[in-house]
């Protein structure tokens, strides 16, 4: 079964201060990989979207990395503000062929929580 | 208008009450997704429309979901005979390009929170 798992869970973080979340994928065949910022009662809203062949990709602050050989992707925020406290999903859609070809599967999502 | 709209944003049921959520995507947009997004946990795919077609639908976790879209712009889930674990929110997101091509950008509204009591 893909799966998507993210970590860690939850972070809490001083304004100001860069983090890094995690995101490990068993979608097979790949395509490409997102990440997702989720504000409290709103919809996601994409950050980045990475196809295989791309290891970084760059947001503003936000700044992802994709292996695709270890099938792990990470998210770096710098200099992190009270906006950025939000759930943060990482997202794979899958390649291939037949019904399952751009399927997307979501983590669970990291709780960023950044504390002034 | 610019984003995509669902209604209602909040609705709480008593449990076996039928419900129907709308979702108005970007105008022009081709595909179509309906995820439930559980309490704490990313969404989870229900079914796919590219236009008014019904490309996927092997996420609806019984026959008591529905969903339609018929005209190939705003969509209708329905959920018949509602029962406690169906709270949830229900996510829909357009993109305009077919699910085919992949790395469409894709656009999601605010939700509708479904709380069956």
């Amino acid at each position: 079964k893909n799966q998507v798992e993210q970590s860690p869970q939850s972070l809490i973080i001083l304004e100001g201060k860069n983090c890094t979340l995690q995101c490990n994928y068993t979608v097979s065949p790949f395509s490409n990989l997102r990440w997702y910022k989720q504000d409290t009662g709103r919809g996601p809203v994409s950050l980045t979207i990475m196809t295989f062949s791309e290891n970084t990709k760059s947001n503003g602050r936000y700044t992802a990395t994709l292996d695709a050989d270890t099938k792990q992707s990470s998210l770096h925020i710098t200099a992190s503000q009270l906006s950025d406290s939000a759930s943060y999903i990482c997202v794979v859609s899958a390649g291939g062929s037949g019904t399952s070809y751009g399927k997307l599967t979501f983590g669970q999502g990291t709780i960023l929580t950044v504390h002034p | 208008g610019a984003g995509v709209s669902q209604s209602p944003r909040y609705k709480v049921a008593k449990r076996g009450q039928d419900v129907a959520l709308r979702c108005d995507p970007i105008s022009g947009h081709v595909s179509l997704f309906w995820y439930q997004q559980a309490l704490g946990q990313g969404p989870e795919f229900l079914t796919y429309f590219q236009n008014e077609a019904q490309l996927d639908k092997s996420g609806l976790p019984s026959d008591r979901f529905f969903a339609e879209r018929p005209e190939g712009s705003v969509s209708t889930l329905k959920i018949q005979r509602t029962q406690q674990e169906d709270s949830a929110v229900y996510l829909c997101a357009s993109s305009l390009v077919g699910r085919a091509a992949n790395t469409g950008e894709l656009f999601f509204g605010e939700g509708s929170r479904l709380t069956v009591l």
